[in-house]
């Protein structure tokens, strides 16, 4: 079982809609990252928060918002997405310091756009 | 971006055969991970790599990290049917946070056949 805990496991909703992809760890780990993952391909980052600030934002469309409101939760805001959103959003957590630490993952949660 | 390049992208082997895959990179990177995903599941780490030339293992599995930095390999001894799945090799810059993200090569399909 994982230590990332992701919900929902499925999602699918209409192009109009606002849903929001939410993400949990107990580990202490306080740096967080969501990963886009398309069928049969690798993850791409998205975003990373250090210290509950956002430290990356991989030049993400504004109609994905992420939100870290404490050191064990981590949220992605979805609004008005479009058909190619459909994917398998990913979660993983890890130390912030110390350089190199490994990521843990979540089990994702599979997105599909209507 | 940096891109990795992973090799084989498929493997077709008997149960009891020893596995091997690797991967290449343009550009440095101070941290290798491999990565195992399952349908459905998100990726499990499986070995990290932090120094150059370093050889870790984890039971029937063996990776090291390239003494130029630019690449990384991963083998599997004995192959049984669990190791059946995606294997990810991941690099990490390391700009000294921590907190940075992942570059994934485009896996490794392993397929044990009876």
């Amino acid at each position: 079982d994982t230590e990332v805990t992701q919900t929902p496991k499925h999602l699918v909703m209409g192009m109009t809609n606002k849903k929001s992809l939410k993400c949990e760890q107990h580990m202490g780990h306080r740096a967080m990252y969501w990963y886009k993952q398309k069928a049969k391909k690798p993850p791409e980052l998205m975003f990373v928060y250090s210290y509950e600030k956002l430290s990356i934002n991989e030049s993400v469309p504004s109609r994905f918002s992420p939100e870290c409101p404490n050191s064990s939760l981590l949220n992605l805001h979805l609004h008005a997405l479009q058909p190619e959103d459909s994917a398998l959003y990913l979660c993983a957590s890890s130390q912030a310091t110390g350089g190199g630490q490994p990521q843990h993952f979540g089990d994702g949660t599979r997105l599909s756009i209507l | 971006g940096q891109q990795l390049n992973q090799s084989p992208q498929s493997m077709f082997i008997q149960e009891g055969e020893d596995v091997s895959m690797n991967c290449t990179s343009s550009s440095i990177f101070n941290t290798w991970l491999w990565y195992k995903q399952d349908p459905g599941e998100g990726p499990v780490l499986l070995i990290a790599l932090y120094k150059a030339g370093e050889l870790t293992s984890n039971g029937r599995l063996t990776a090291q990290f390239g003494i130029t930095r630019k690449d990384s390999f991963l083998n599997i001894s004995a192959s049984i049917p669990s190791d059946v799945g995606i294997y990810f090799c991941a690099g990490q810059l390391d700009s000294g946070g921590g907190a940075d993200g992942l570059t994934f090569g485009k896996g490794t399909h392993l397929i044990i056949q009876p």
